[in-house]
């Protein structure tokens, strides 16, 4: 079945960016109508959409972010490798967090049906 | 951004009891809302998407209900695995956004 891990640094100094990169395995990143999104956490907090990113068909690499972050965010996916990457740049203690990456089924329902287990962020000098 | 406020934000219950949560959005947003279970140390699980249907693999003692900008998460008779923090998400409109989330502990 399709699983996710997210991999990526642990530990971000401030101003610094961020950079995460979630890992599909056992199926395509470009088959399927899927959106390949990240998700944040902070610690005994909620959950906080950051974007997705379309990777099948003509619409293939476009993008959504939320405008809370959205100068500071991007992301992008890479076919041959089957993974999709979170750039986060200028980031301060705020950005602490787990991050998670998901699958999102369905352009209408919009629901997160499969999730990696998530990895700390911290920002610290 | 849609403002999803669910209440209470957390509950103490027994096992055997019904509980409900509520989410509430600060625009109508039709039938266009998702739950999810979260653990301890663990990534949220997906309940019911599109308001009241239950994705695939969950226990039908969990329900939901409601369209417009009221909803609710009923789980009929709680079993000790259910003991855990559950959020609702709009997908009404992007920016996505969650629910500040409701604890379920044991009583």
């Amino acid at each position: 079945q399709v699983q996710l891990q997210e991999s990526g640094p642990g530990l971000v100094k401030p101003s610094q960016t961020l950079s995460l990169t979630c890992t599909v395995s056992g199926g395509s990143i470009s088959s399927g109508s899927y959106y390949w999104s990240w998700i944040r956490q902070p610690a005994g907090k909620g959950l906080e959409w950051l974007g997705h990113i379309f990777t099948s068909g003509s619409a293939s690499g476009s993008t959504s972010y939320n405008p809370s972050l959205r100068s500071r965010v991007t992301i992008s996916f890479n076919t041959s490798e089957n993974q999709f990457s979170l750039r986060l740049s200028s980031v301060t203690a705020a950005d602490t967090a787990i991050y998670y990456c998901a699958r999102v089924f369905g352009s209408v329902t919009y629901r997160f049906d499969l999730w990696g287990r998530g990895t700390l962020v911290t920002v610290s000098s | 951004d849609i403002q999803m406020t669910q209440s209470p934000s957390s509950l103490s219950a027994s096992v055997g009891d019904r509980v409900t949560i509520t989410c509430r959005a600060s625009k109508p947003i039709s039938t266009y809302l998702n739950w999810y279970q979260q653990k301890p140390g663990e990534a949220p699980k997906p309940l019911i998407y599109s308001a009241s249907s239950l994705q695939s693999g969950v226990p039908s003692r969990y329900s939901g209900g409601g369209s417009g900008t009221d909803f609710t998460l009923t789980i009929s008779s709680l079993q000790p695995e259910d003991f855990a923090t559950y959020y609702c998400q709009q997908s009404y409109s992007s920016p996505y956004t969650f629910g500040q989330g409701t604890k379920l502990e044991i009583k």
